[in-house]
């Protein structure tokens, strides 16, 4: 079965400090996408970036950077000089298979990381 | 371009009410769409999903059920709501390779 686990349930930072976000997904398909979504206090949910399996180059947009780890199963997301305005809820998320006979591409959610950036 | 409506924002509901939360999607045709929750402090859980017109999948058992009565139309529903049913619940649709989230609803059963 697929699994996302974000083992940081809360943390707390002073503006300006570098954090990374933990992200371990488990699955048997071999094509897949994986997620990064940011839900501030209003509730909505925010797209961050969406990595291909196959895919394994890191990326970087702006302040926020992403490293992909096929090996060990690990997309974790790293926030340069925290501000703020980065405090929320950041998800991690995985989808089914969208290639072959599976057609639901059901999105399924890690438990979340609340993030404190205080000034 | 594709959007995807969700209403109410806001609901408080007293216990054993009838529920029902729409969401419409614009500018697709045979979206994928789905119906999550997030209890207070929790992660999201999938609640339902659709590949098609009249096709629900229920993925955990509980007081809720959903419909689909028009390709870009999803409705959730309850005869009689619970305590536990209070909760923050997103729609979204995807093309299967990216996913649209509706703005939730907050949801209080009083």
């Amino acid at each position: 079965a697929q699994k996302v686990t974000q083992a940081q349930t809360e943390i707390s930072v002073v503006e300006k400090e570098d954090v990374t976000l933990d992200c371990v997904y488990e699955t048997r398909d071999t094509t897949y996408y994986l997620f990064w979504y940011k839900q501030p206090p209003s509730g909505e949910l925010v797209f961050l970036i969406r990595r291909n399996s196959f895919d394994e180059q890191n990326e970087i947009s702006g302040r926020y950077s992403w490293n992909f780890q096929k090996s060990t199963s690990s997309f974790n997301f790293t926030i340069t000089a925290s501000q703020v305005v980065d405090s929320a809820v950041y998800f991690c998320a995985l989808s089914e298979s969208v290639s072959g006979s599976s057609n639901t591409g059901k999105l399924i959610f890690g438990q979340g990381t609340t993030l404190q950036v205080k000034p | 371009s594709q959007t995807i409506h969700q209403w109410p924002a806001t609901l408080v509901q007293p216990v054993g009410s009838p529920l029902s939360l729409e969401c419409t999607v614009e500018g697709t045709s045979n979206p994928n769409l789905y119906w999550y929750r997030q209890a207070a402090g929790r992660g999201l859980q999938l609640l339902f999903y659709s590949v098609g017109i009249g096709q629900i999948s229920s993925e955990v058992p509980q007081n809720l059920s959903a419909s689909r009565p028009q390709d870009r139309q999803f409705i959730l529903s309850s005869k009689k709501l619970l305590l536990s049913d209070s909760g923050f619940y997103l729609c979204a649709w995807s093309d299967r390779r990216s996913y649209t989230f509706g703005s939730g609803t907050r949801l209080t059963v009083v």
